[in-house]
């Protein structure tokens, strides 16, 4: 079986642009949760969504959402990009919801300047 | 926030030696898992020790669970090069993992 893909992989915005990022999980998988990855702050659970449902969100703002398609696909959004949005995203999927293993994507990293 | 807190956050080992990396956490989990990061890159699963098992082996790895004390560890025999990575554990709540910090590994050939 093919293993996540995200697209794009890096990508260059501008505070104040918006931007979105797409996952493709493993073919079966109904769960995709999303994460960003900071020196700082590390690796920071963003949503999970499982059958099209947003089953739980982390602690950022509204600026960061997200949505499910029927076919597992999974894109995240941030409006008005700030420069601490700078990290990389990875995506990961699983069978069934998010305590289980969780396979994941090479991640899309997005600088904003 | 985190859930987890490895240490060290950094290791350097001759290959060869064992590296064994701990990881503490806050609250109740379902289970903990490991992963493996090389690099910037997407992470690995490793391996998933459930909230009754207190040991579990897979190849060169062994974790160990102690759901009293809160606390994992991982221990990687016989290390070699290919083993140099960043280290996560996760702890597995109803809704999300939650991540630690990680541990650096640096194997030295």
């Amino acid at each position: 079986k093919a293993g996540v893909t995200q697209t794009p992989r890096y990508l260059i915005k501008t505070r104040g642009q918006q931007v979105t990022l797409s996952c493709s999980p493993i073919s079966g998988h109904r769960s995709v949760s999303w994460y960003q990855q900071t020196p700082g702050q590390g690796l920071q659970f963003l949503f999970e969504y499982f059958s099209e449902t947003q089953r739980n969100k982390g602690n950022f703002p509204g600026r960061f959402s997200g949505r499910q398609f029927s076919n597992s696909r999974s894109e995240m959004n941030v409006s008005t990009l700030e420069l601490g949005d700078s990290a990389l995203y990875l995506c990961a999927s699983s069978l069934s919801p998010v305590q289980e293993t969780q396979y994941f994507g090479p991640g899309t990293r997005l600088l904003v300047l | 926030s985190q859930q987890g807190e490895e240490d060290p956050q950094a290791l350097s080992i001759q290959e060869g030696e064992n590296a064994t990396m701990n990881c503490s956490y806050k609250t109740s989990i379902n289970n903990l898992q490991w992963y493996r990061q090389n690099s910037g890159r997407g992470l690995v699963h490793l391996i998933l020790i459930r909230s009754n098992e207190r040991e579990k082996h897979s190849g060169r790895l062994r974790v160990t669970l102690d759901t009293s004390k809160k606390s994992s560890s991982l221990l990687i025999t016989a290390s070699r090069a290919a083993d140099t990575a960043s280290y996560f554990c996760a702890g597995a709540g109803s809704y999300q993992l939650t991540f630690g910090k990680g541990t650096k590994l640096s194997v030295i050939p």
